[in-house]
């Protein structure tokens, strides 16, 4: 399986702030997802992102609040803009085991946020 | 709307002790069923199932899919402290979305 590092780890951020969270695959991979997980609960997939095209999201999130690059298929970002209390979660990226086997994805480590 | 649902949410035995995991979902054009396990931050792909009556076997783990009521059961046999953790189920649908499942805590003591 695809080696996947995240950075940062960890951060404690201010509200009204920004943080963009860097997604990093050790193999070329078409499709990679980021997921949001609150506190006490599950896994939310917030978009899709595919190298050269617009990231596809879900209800509930929108891209000027979350944007997110792909510039190439190694690499992804997510920010998450204008913080507030209530983006205090897990945030993971996640990328397909292989073409042809989306639902097989792998996780990076998680970038754990705290907005104060 | 695809639907997850775990049982039990949570779960404490002994060292040694057998422990049956419970996933049932709904989800419209069903591709696979998914078993994470979660210690931290980053779940741990355990199995993947498409197809009912099979049985995936790693170690002392094993899983089983039935298609048709809409269920499976993740087994963990003579549990161990380092099994303690979060399992979760993900079920995948034909749009590569994976839903999840709140998850079950697993404390295992010893």
């Amino acid at each position: 399986s695809a080696v996947i590092s995240q950075k940062p780890s960890r951060d404690i951020c201010q509200r009204g702030t920004s943080l963009t969270i860097q997604c990093q695959v050790d193999s070329q991979v078409t499709m990679m997802f980021w997921y949001r997980q609150q506190p006490g609960q599950s896994l939310t997939l917030i978009a899709t992102a595919n190298q050269g095209s617009e990231a596809t999201y879900e209800s509930g999130f929108v891209i000027d609040k979350f944007p997110i690059s792909r510039p190439n298929l190694t690499f992804s970002t997510l920010t998450v803009s204008n913080m507030s209390p209530e983006d205090s979660s897990i945030y993971l990226c996640s990328v397909a085991a292989n073409q042809g086997s989306y639902n097989e994805q792998f996780f990076g480590p998680g970038t754990r946020l705290t907005v104060l | 709307e695809d639907k997850v649902v775990q049982s039990p949410l949570s779960l404490v035995v002994h060292e040694g002790d057998t422990v049956t995991l419970n996933c049932s979902y709904e989800v419209t054009n069903f591709r696979s069923l998914l078993w994470y396990k979660q210690e931290k931050k980053a779940p741990t792909f355990l199995f993947m199932l498409t197809s009912s009556g099979i049985e995936k076997k790693s170690g002392r783990l094993s899983s089983i899919l039935d298609k048709k009521e809409l269920f499976s059961i993740l087994n963990i046999t003579a549990t161990q402290t380092g099994d303690s953790a979060v399992y979760l189920c993900a079920v995948g649908g034909s749009n590569y979305k994976l839903t999840f499942g709140k998850g079950t805590l697993l404390t295992v003591n010893p």
